[in-house]
């Protein structure tokens, strides 16, 4: 099966600028994450859909950063403006139970480079 | 959630089995102990899940004492292909039980 399709897979911009990632996750995965990984530490949870409602985005920084899914399958998470502290690989991922505790599937990322 | 405790780095010669242990002491009824493996420039891959005992699939065996206080991770015959960072999580499907990873062991082969 087709895995978690991410895009781009790279970018750069200044800081104060926008940025849109966009996922598409597994058919058939109502489960869908979006995480900001730093170089050399673990993915941090930023929100977590379920179809098209949110279920958590408590560590999401709503000031700048927001997402959407709006027909229940592929999804985007935007910054704007992004600061210099952004830069991260962004990874999405999708899971067929609700919590995401047996398997989620990971995507290979977006890697965001802040000037 | 339950905190989970593993050593940061570790390296093997390739051929040897190798153990990765993680503490988590305030491990609850319910949880799970899953565990994912990163290589670099792709995201995280899940490795095994289990609860109590010992599970095995083709990948690795996970061993789990009685008390369920730790876990470790063993690899049979480790290679240059498994070098990756290792995560242990956590957790159970309770409502707001969210997926939490740690830092990592990072394994690497032993010059």
């Amino acid at each position: 099966e087709a895995g978690v399709a991410q895009s781009p897979r790279y970018k750069i911009i200044e800081k104060r600028q926008s940025v849109a990632f966009w996922c598409n996750p597994i058919s058939g995965h109502a489960t869908l994450y979006w995480y900001q990984q730093i170089l050399g530490q673990g993915p941090k949870l930023l929100i977590q859909f379920q179809n098209n409602g949110v279920v958590d985005d408590s560590q999401l920084p709503k000031d700048r950063f927001s997402a959407e899914r709006l027909k229940g399958v592929d999804s985007t998470l935007k910054i704007q403006p992004a600061k210099l502290e952004d830069s991260a690989v962004y990874l999405c991922a999708s899971s067929l139970d609700p919590q995401g505790w047996y398997e989620q599937y990971f995507g290979p990322g977006t890697r965001l480079t802040v000037t | 959630l339950a905190k989970t405790t593993q050593p940061i780095s570790m390296d093997s010669y390739e051929g040897q089995e190798v153990n990765i242990t993680c503490s988590h002491n305030n491990i609850a009824t319910n949880d799970y102990i899953t565990w994912y493996q990163q290589f670099p420039s792709q995201g995280p891959r899940f490795i095994i899940q289990g609860y109590k005992t010992k599970v095995t699939n083709e990948v690795a065996s996970l061993f789990i004492p009685a008390d369920r206080k730790s876990s470790t991770l063993s690899l049979p015959r480790f290679s240059l292909s498994d070098t990756a960072v290792y995560y242990c999580l956590v957790g159970s499907n309770n409502a707001g039980n969210m997926l939490t990873f740690g830092g990592g062991t990072r394994l690497m082969v032993k010059p």
